[in-house]
């Protein structure tokens, strides 16, 4: 079983806040993902990392942004808040066989 | 049209049924295929992984990958309750990014 790990599982915050969503995995991987997931619809990459000081925006335009200082840690970071960011964050980290390990998930949601 | 399809159900099936899922994709690079199983409110779970074409089996669950079709296959034996999920399927070529299709709904009534 992956060890991914992701805080807060929940978040109801007001349009503006500023909001950070933590990842932090154990596996020592360098590769690792954040995605953005609405129901029945699928999962759209909004932002990568290849290692330490490597960050790239994935291919679903995204307000957010994405820091990796720490090969273990890739916190994602809503600067302002608004109702369109609603939906689920999936941070997932990926082995060297290209075999991608999701942790839960935050359900975000804006009022 | 996406890249991968996947029909999102719902598929409804009694206990102790075969499960029969499967994805078409249009990109002829992809090498590396994966389902994986979401329960509501959960993360995704990988459940099985293969490279390229050919069958894949792991106790209940059997993959399956035809390149020359385009067209992966998950094939779920003895079904149970507990496999009452959302089925994800995904594909990459060697490089970092998946595809992945919308998922299947898959309820299994005791």
């Amino acid at each position: 079983e992956a060890d991914i790990y992701q805080t807060p599982r929940y978040l109801v915050i007001g349009t503006g806040k500023k909001i950070t969503l933590e990842c932090s995995q154990t596996m020592g991987h360098d590769k690792m993902y954040w995605y953005q997931q609405d129901p029945g619809m699928e999962l759209h990459l909004i932002h990568y990392s290849y290692g330490v000081n490597s960050t790239e925006k994935g291919d679903l335009s995204s307000e957010s942004t994405v820091s990796r200082i720490r090969t273990e840690h890739f916190p994602l970071t809503l600067e302002s808040a608004r109702p369109s960011h609603t939906s689920q964050y999936l941070c997932a980290s990926r082995t060297g066989y290209n075999e991608q390990f999701f942790g839960p998930g935050t359900r975000l949601t804006v009022l | 049209q996406k890249e991968v399809e996947q029909d999102p159900g719902p598929l409804s099936v009694p206990e102790g049924a075969i499960v029969s899922l499967n994805c078409t994709y249009s990109n002829s690079a992809f090498q590396y295929f994966m389902w994986y199983r979401q329960y509501s409110r959960k993360g995704p779970e990988l459940l099985m992984y293969t490279y390229s074409s050919g069958n894949k089996e792991d106790g209940r669950f059997t993959a399956q990958v035809d390149k020359s079709s385009k067209y992966i296959s998950l094939f779920i034996r003895d079904s149970q309750p507990s496999d009452s999920a959302t089925y994800l399927c995904a594909m990459s070529k060697d490089d970092y990014k998946l595809s992945f299709g919308a998922g299947t709904t898959v309820t299994v009534r005791a």
